[in-house]
């Protein structure tokens, strides 16, 4: 069965902090791994797409990596902001069609 | 950038009555599109994937004759909720796959947030 986790459920941090967070998925066999960004009441909105054959994409103070063979991938922030706040979900495609979706990381950056 | 929109982005309606949401492609033209729900604190799932032309693919546990989908056009894909409960109410993504690029590139609409009072 294909899943997708993503721990911790929760996290909240002082500004300025770098943190990671994780996501890990069943069966390594990926087409694409993307994250996302989701503020409360409001739609999806991509952060970085990752390939298959890729190791890692970076975009601004965010970085994502992908391990295929221990089926995890990372979101680096660094230097957080208080407008970081959000949640942040993982999503596994593993044919070229559906996205699976973790439930998500809550994270709050305390000015 | 490739753009999908969702109408209306937020609607509230009667027990009973039907609702129509919109997944619209902008600048690509999307032979498949993909519907998913999300319920409160939980995480998106997969409803139905919508083909231009043909009859909509629903996920175990959907049912059709409820989440009416129609994919009449490269451009457009509708999701009807008859019959509307206030268990269906939850918020509604559509995903648009590009039919010119690779597979697995999809573009996200910003979402409906559906109220059945």
């Amino acid at each position: 069965k294909q899943e997708v986790t993503q721990i911790p459920a929760a996290l909240s941090v002082p500004e300025g902090e770098n943190l990671v967070l994780n996501c890990s998925f069943t069966d390594s066999a990926i087409y694409n791994l993307q994250w996302f960004r989701q503020d409360p009441g409001k739609g999806l909105t991509s952060l970085l797409l990752i390939q298959s054959s890729q190791r890692e994409q970076t975009s601004g103070r965010l970085n994502a990596s992908l391990d295929k063979s221990s089926g995890r991938s990372t979101l680096y922030i660094a230097a957080s902001q208080p407008g970081d706040s959000a949640t942040y979900l993982c999503a596994v495609n593993w044919t070229g069609n559906q996205f699976y979706f973790g439930t998500g990381t809550s994270l709050t950056v305390i000015p | 950038g490739a753009v999908v929109s969702q109408h209306p982005s937020r609607v509230i309606c009667k027990s009973g009555t039907s609702v129509k949401i919109e997944c619209r492609s902008l600048d690509f033209q999307a032979t498949t599109m993909f519907w998913y729900r999300q319920f409160p604190k939980q995480s998106l799932m997969l409803m139905a994937t919508s083909n231009e032309g043909s009859k909509a693919t629903y996920e175990q546990g959907v049912e059709k004759d409820k989440f009416l989908i129609n994919h009449a056009s490269l451009t457009l894909s509708t999701l009807t909720v008859t019959s509307a409960h206030p268990e269906d109410s939850s918020f509604y993504i559509c995903s648009a796959r590009n039919r010119d690029r690779a597979l697995g590139e999809q573009y996200f609409g910003p979402g409906t947030r559906l109220t059945v009072t």
